[in-house]
């Protein structure tokens, strides 16, 4: 069993829809952090959460440490948020385990 | 400001070659890290340098080297490459190890 886990694998959306994506992970952590892959390859970092919740525009990140789960929303989702979507957890000796990420296609 | 720095950005290799993949990062950031992304598998960690000097093997470290060669630049080397190799290589930089990491545009390296 990986040590962390995302659903779904893929999700396919109509525009406007609101976005859940899930991160479950089997491991103590210091961090969890999310990051969007676009399509041409560049990795970019969305959030960086130890505990609660965190916003960025239609971007929300929430992490419940005792469940060991975080949801990534999209809300109003776009085209534009066509992306990879990888959760990845820091377990404090400088590596990171990642999630095999979340492929998600938003149709206009 | 350039972020993290990664080149080449695509390269093809014959087996047996070597090369070498540079980054820089200019962020100050104390740890730099080199992953590999294959088809349907998350990052893999092959090296990392959590400081200036030091460097520490990953998961999966067999068939590179690397070598910090100061506090902004973090190479990786191929001495004899091989088809298992041909992957997307990203390089990224952190301030420490659990905070946020900083991407390079990646390399796409296809060994023959």
């Amino acid at each position: 069993k990986n040590e962390v886990e995302q659903s779904p694998q893929n999700l396919t959306a109509q525009e406007g829809e609101f976005i859940t994506i899930n991160c479950s992970y089997s491991v103590g952590i210091s961090a969890l952090h999310w990051l969007q892959q676009h399509p041409g390859g560049g990795i970019v970092s969305l959030f960086m959460l130890s505990s609660g919740k965190k916003k960025h525009g239609r971007l929300i990140a929430t992490i419940n440490i005792q469940e060991k789960h975080s949801s990534l929303h999209i809300t109003a989702s776009h085209p534009r948020d066509s992306a990879v979507y990888i959760c990845a957890v820091s377990i404090g000796n400088y590596q990171l385990i990642w999630g095999a990420g979340t492929k998600l296609i938003i149709k206009p | 400001n350039a972020g993290v720095t990664q080149t080449p950005k695509f390269q093809v290799l014959k087996t047996g070659q070597s090369m070498t993949l540079q980054c820089a990062q200019d962020m100050n950031h104390n740890s730099m890290y080199w992953y590999r992304q294959d088809p349907g598998m998350g990052l893999r960690l092959i090296y990392y340098s959590a400081s200036e000097g030091t460097t520490d093997k990953g998961e999966v470290p067999n068939g590179y080297n690397v070598s910090r060669l100061n506090k902004r630049e973090f190479s990786l080397r191929l001495e004899s490459a091989a088809p298992s190799q041909t992957s997307v290589y990203f390089c990224a930089s952190s301030e420490h190890g659990s905070t946020e990491a900083f991407f390079g545009q990646g390399t796409r390296l296809t060994v023959v």
